[in-house]
């Protein structure tokens, strides 16, 4: 079966520094891949997806990058963290866009 | 630009009622809906998806309906248990074939035993 994972579960990082949050797909070939960010008492928003390696696109225009490095793999990046990147980040996947996504456990990223 | 919004914001009910939680979207060229669940601090749980061919899907006490010409679809949640209790969340994925799915704000369920 398919599984996903997110890591870190928690974060906490100062304002200014770098960000590396890394989700991984296991059980499935080519799936397509998407970041999302839940800000408080706001809905999901769609930050980046990717249909294979190394292709990504960008939703909203943010202070983020996201890389595709391998298949299954998929890092969602900061060189510098504003406060306004504080929120839970949540990596899904599905098999084709028409088909349902799955979600990862996220990510609570805090900047302090 | 597509909005999607959901009533109410939360519910309380009491265990064993039959409840519907109602989803709207204002464009109706879909191409399809799904219903999500999200325990606190938790991602999301797929529940349901709807083809936009399609009328209706069921899976155990859950039954999600739309009616894409009115920009609405519900689900129905049969015999609520404490278990239940989440918040959920519908999703809409527009017509274009894009992939910004557009999510709802979400309906915060509280199921009292």
């Amino acid at each position: 079966s398919q599984t996903i994972h997110q890591w870190p579960a928690t974060l906490v990082q100062p304002v200014g520094s770098p960000l590396s949050l890394e989700c991984t797909v296991e059980g499935t070939s080519n799936p397509n891949l998407y970041w999302y960010r839940q800000a408080a008492g706001r809905g999901l928003q769609l930050l980046f997806y990717s249909v294979g390696i190394g292709q990504i696109s960008s939703e909203v225009p943010q202070n983020l990058s996201a890389s595709r490095p391998q298949d299954r793999q998929f890092i969602l990046s900061s060189k510098k963290l504003l406060l306004s990147d504080s929120g839970f980040y949540l990596c899904a996947w599905s098999v084709t866009p028409g088909q349902p996504q799955h979600f990862g456990d996220g990510t609570r990223l805090s900047i302090l | 630009k597509q909005e999607v919004t959901q009533i109410p914001a939360a519910l309380s009910v009491p265990e064993g009622e039959n409840l519907v939680l109602n989803c709207s979207f204002t464009d109706s060229a879909i191409y399809n809906l799904q219903w999500f669940r999200q325990d606190p601090g938790k991602g999301l749980t797929s529940l349901l998806l709807i083809q936009s061919s399609q009328r209706e899907q069921t899976s155990g006490r859950l039954n999600a309906s739309l009616d894409k010409s009115s920009g609405r679809s519900t689900l129905y949640i049969a015999a609520s248990q404490p278990g239940d209790s989440a918040t959920y969340l519908c999703a809409v994925r527009p017509g274009n074939y894009g992939q910004n799915f557009v999510f709802g704000p979400g309906t915060r369920l509280s199921v009292l035993p």
